[in-house]
């Protein structure tokens, strides 16, 4: 069935990389997504990767896929203190873009 | 450009009782989704629209619950009634179309039964 997975909480010192994992198990999925939520507020898609794509880069965030392995990972260089939040990986499912999310990952950005 | 407005942003009820949220989804976007958000979980799909129409219920418990979207444009989901497990935020989202792109998605309403 649709699944994903992340782990739940990550701790990094401001100015480190953050790197945040994902595994989905929908292979049929075309696009896989990092959304971000703040606390007290809605989703904010952060970028997406079409299935066919191994790396996409935007300004500080890297996206990395491992399409045989199901592998999806976040990777933000230079991380502030403004990148605390929790990270939802999704996978698109069924063809009409339902989102598949997986529990999310804290990341918490310390001095 | 305006976002997807939700209202109420905060509910608290007894359990058994009624509840309806509301959504009005960005201008010109065709498809609008309600997910719920239980603490510490990610969202999950409760119940799509493609315009006025069902696309995916599947996850809907409609003994209880129940979503329209009349004229295409803003929707209402309600409960009834009520039941503790039903605590979580209602998250509404809306995009251009059902093809693979961006949704966005609304503060939510968070929703307590006691």
């Amino acid at each position: 069935g649709e699944d994903v997975e992340q782990s739940l909480f990550l701790s990094v010192r401001e100015g480190d990389s953050s790197v945040i994992n994902c595994t989905y198990t929908d292979s049929s999925s075309t696009y896989l997504y990092w959304y971000k939520q703040e606390p007290g507020a809605g989703l904010q898609l952060l970028t997406y990767i079409f299935s066919n794509m191994d790396m996409k880069q935007d300004q500080r965030l890297t996206v990395l896929l491992n399409k045989k392995d199901k592998h999806l990972s976040l990777r933000i260089a230079d991380t502030q203190t403004g990148d605390s939040a929790i990270y939802f990986c999704a996978e698109n499912s069924g063809g009409y873009n339902k989102l598949i999310f997986g529990a999310g990952t804290r990341l918490a950005v310390h001095p | 450009e305006a976002g997807v407005a939700q209202s109420p942003r905060y509910k608290i009820i007894e359990k058994r009782q009624s509840v309806a949220f509301w959504c009005n989804p960005i201008s010109g976007h065709a498809t609008l989704y309600w997910y719920q958000q239980i603490l510490g979980q990610g969202p999950k799909l409760l119940i799509q629209f493609q315009n006025n129409g069902v696309v995916d219920d599947s996850q809907l418990p409609k003994d209880r619950f129940s979503a329209e979207r009349l004229k295409g444009v803003d929707s209402t989901l309600k409960i009834q009634p009520a039941k503790l497990e039903d605590s979580a935020v209602y998250l509404c989202a809306s995009s251009l179309t059902q093809l693979n792109t961006e949704a966005f998605f609304g503060q939510g309403t968070r929703l307590t039964v006691v």
